[in-house]
């Protein structure tokens, strides 16, 4: 069965450095998802995007956060300059469109920042 | 999206019906009641979801009050292996773009 996977599985960083969080979604969907989930907390929505632009992102998807789509199977999340309280399990999901709308997600990336 | 109410936890035997209650009464005509869960910090997995009929899948059945307040999630032979946190989202059926809003959702520990 196709799956959502994540690389890498654990990531450590120091504050301020760059950090990008690799995803490649189901082959045929078109819909992608970034969401986190500080460690004992919800799991928060980052951002969507579809058709190669941002389609929603929320307030934690601030000037420091990026997504691309750079070929036709990686969907990438990049953090330019980490802090704190980035800390966190980062989910990359995707979902076909049409009459589909379940999104599936991927095992995470935890990002632990230093 | 509408809110909605879950317990916070909840427990069953193995081999035995989990019926996991959710409370959604704001919940509009064109919002659909999604199931997911979240096994031990992994990804969240899709379950369920449905409109105003019951559905079953392999997985489980929801089951859907008339006047769609309230749904009920139910695994019908519960295994330790669906131990795990189950999230109730109400969704609007608008397109593949809608997020998904996750509450804190209900802990199910399925007990040997």
């Amino acid at each position: 069965e196709p799956e959502v996977t994540q690389t890498p599985s654990h990531q450590v960083t120091q504050m301020g450095q760059e950090v990008i969080l690799r995803c490649v979604p189901i082959s045929n969907h078109l819909y992608f998802y970034w969401y986190r989930q500080i460690l004992g907390q919800k799991v928060e929505f980052l951002v969507s995007f579809y058709n190669n632009e941002i389609s929603e992102k929320s307030e934690i998807f601030d000037d420091q956060f990026s997504v691309e789509r750079p070929d036709g199977s990686n969907f990438t999340l990049k953090i330019r300059s980490t802090k704190l309280e980035d800390s966190a399990m980062y989910f990359c999901a995707s979902t076909r469109g049409g009459s589909s709308y379940e999104q599936y997600f991927g095992p995470g990336t935890r990002l632990t920042v230093t | 999206d509408a809110k909605t109410t879950q317990p916070t936890s909840m427990d069953c035997a193995e081999g035995r019906a989990a019926n996991l209650p959710c409370n959604h009464s704001t919940i509009s005509g064109n919002e659909y009641v999604y199931w997911y869960r979240q096994i031990h910090s992994q990804g969240p997995q899709y379950i369920i979801h449905g409109l105003k009929n019951n559905e079953t899948n392999e997985m489980a059945s929801l089951i859907i009050t008339e006047d769609r307040k309230s749904s009920t999630l139910i695994l019908p032979h519960a295994t330790l292996r669906d131990t795990a946190v189950y999230y109730c989202i109400v969704r609007v059926y608008t397109g593949a773009n809608s997020k998904l809003t996750f509450g804190k959702g209900i802990t199910l520990s399925v007990r040997p």
